[in-house]
């Protein structure tokens, strides 16, 4: 059973460029998280989608940052005109139901997609 | 403001020298605590899930166990294998929040 998917696992982007990451959870699993990790920093949550549907964007900043789980596909985070401090580790998690809503409360991660912005 | 904060930062041990790494949280409404074990360049593994005070759970050399204000990572007998960045989380809703881990080194 393949773990959480993501790619590409190494990004550069020239400061005002796009920067498409791309996560496919687990198989059987619906729910998808994004968080992202800044150097000497704690994981930061960013949001959180259901297939076609975002649950929570609380993390997320309000411009330039979308995020998208299509009924097929991966789910897509995009970032769009990306300056030096959008420089991090991003990763996805993916879990089989809600969180606490009864049974299979793991987020699993995947190895992470590692922004660099010149 | 919900808040995982982890200690020590770093923690050098010896092969066979046991410890704890504490994770202190205030996360209202805490339905479960995370932990998860992270080696560089890599994504969190998952460890541990722990829902009510006074829970352990064990995995090989490593214990958790939480109270109603912090988790405790009991490691027995350490090995080189298991170096790695330890992070704890706080759920109550469908996200996490994280502590900034704690850098565990265990030299030969």
């Amino acid at each position: 059973n393949a773990g959480v998917m993501q790619n590409p696992r190494h990004l550069v982007r020239r400061r005002g460029q796009e920067a498409r990451l791309r996560c496919s959870p687990m198989k059987g699993h619906s729910h998808v998280y994004w968080y992202r990790q800044l150097p000497e920093e704690g994981l930061k949550f960013m949001v959180y989608l259901q297939k076609e549907n975002i649950i929570d964007e609380s993390g997320m900043p309000k411009e330039r940052f979308s995020a998208e789980f299509p009924k097929e596909g991966p789910s897509i985070l995009r970032i769009q005109q990306v300056v030096r401090g959008d420089s991090a580790a991003y990763f996805c998690a993916s879990s089989p139901n809600i969180l606490f809503a009864g049974g299979g409360n793991e987020q699993y991660f995947g190895p992470g997609t590692r922004l660099t912005v010149t | 403001e919900d808040q995982v904060t982890q200690s020590p930062e770093a923690l050098r041990l010896q092969e066979g020298e046991s410890s704890s790494l504490n994770c202190s949280y205030t996360v209202s409404g805490l339905r479960g605590l995370f932990w998860y074990r992270q080696d560089p360049g890599k994504g969190p593994e998952f460890l541990f899930t722990l829902y009510s005070a006074g829970e352990e759970k064990e995995k090989e050399r490593l214990k958790a166990t939480l109270t109603k204000k912090e988790s405790f990572l009991h490691i027995t007998a350490p090995k080189p294998e298991d170096s790695a960045t330890y992070l704890c989380a706080g759920g109550s809703q469908g996200n996490l929040i994280f502590g900034k881990g704690t850098k565990l080194s265990v030299k030969p």
